[in-house]
């Protein structure tokens, strides 16, 4: 089974803090992404990637950045916290395959963020 | 531009009763489209996906989804609802476009299912 994890279930930081949300999963995935989750609104694409270094902005990137330095690696960075940035965070992978399109993307179990 | 659309916040359907969650699309292209179930406290899980083929699509736990075409529609359904299926559920779209990376996922609809 495909197992994507994320490095913690429930964190509280304070406004203009700097947040790291990492990600990772184990089944050698080209593609990583990262939405947030809130109600009323679904997932919006915050950021993903399709290979080691490469990064590509989705529907609302302003305050976030990311880095893949590994392939089963992929972390979220609130550069500086604000309390709009409250919400659920989750992560997913999915294979890339050879026709080009995109397979099924697995969540992990997400982060519940409160910026205080 | 393209959109999903959930049109009801809310199903509320007893026991053993079949259920349908609705879900339209609007895409330029051939789409993809997904559903994905939420638990309480969980990441999401896939369902089942609609790519090419026979129009009724059967997924995990029981559950399928027809697409039609002319609707753009891509109703999930399950002929005997189980309290257990009580969850958030997401119908997604993706489409396909040169960079293939654009999925939208609908505002979900909480399925209730009582006893």
């Amino acid at each position: 089974d495909v197992k994507v994890t994320q490095s913690s279930r429930y964190l509280v930081k304070r406004t203009g803090e700097k947040v790291f949300l990492e990600c990772v999963q184990d089944m050698d995935h080209e593609n990583m992404f990262w939405y947030r989750q809130d109600p009323g609104l679904g997932l919006r694409l915050i950021y993903f990637s399709y290979d080691v270094k490469m990064k590509e902005k989705g529907d609302i990137p302003e305050g976030y950045s990311v880095s893949r330095e590994k392939k089963e690696r992929f972390s979220l960075i609130l550069e500086s916290a604000s309390t709009n940035q409250t919400s659920m965070y989750l992560c997913a992978s999915s294979l890339l395959s050879l026709t080009g399109r995109l397979e099924t993307q697995y969540f992990g179990p997400g982060t519940r963020l409160l910026v205080l | 531009a393209q959109s999903v659309a959930q049109p009801e916040d809310q199903v509320n359907v007893a026991e053993g009763n079949p259920l349908t969650v609705k879900c339209t699309y609007s895409v330029s292209g051939n789409p993809y489209l997904f559903w994905y179930v939420q638990y309480p406290n969980r990441g999401l899980q896939f369902l089942l996906k609609y790519i090419t083929g026979d129009n009724l699509v059967k997924g995990s736990y029981g559950f399928e989804a027809e697409f039609n075409k002319s609707q753009t529609s891509f109703h999930l359904k399950k002929p005997s609802a189980l309290v257990s299926d009580s969850a958030l559920y997401f119908c997604a779209v993706r489409d396909l476009l040169p960079a293939g990376f654009k999925t939208i996922f609908g505002a979900g609809t909480r399925l209730f299912v009582k006893a």
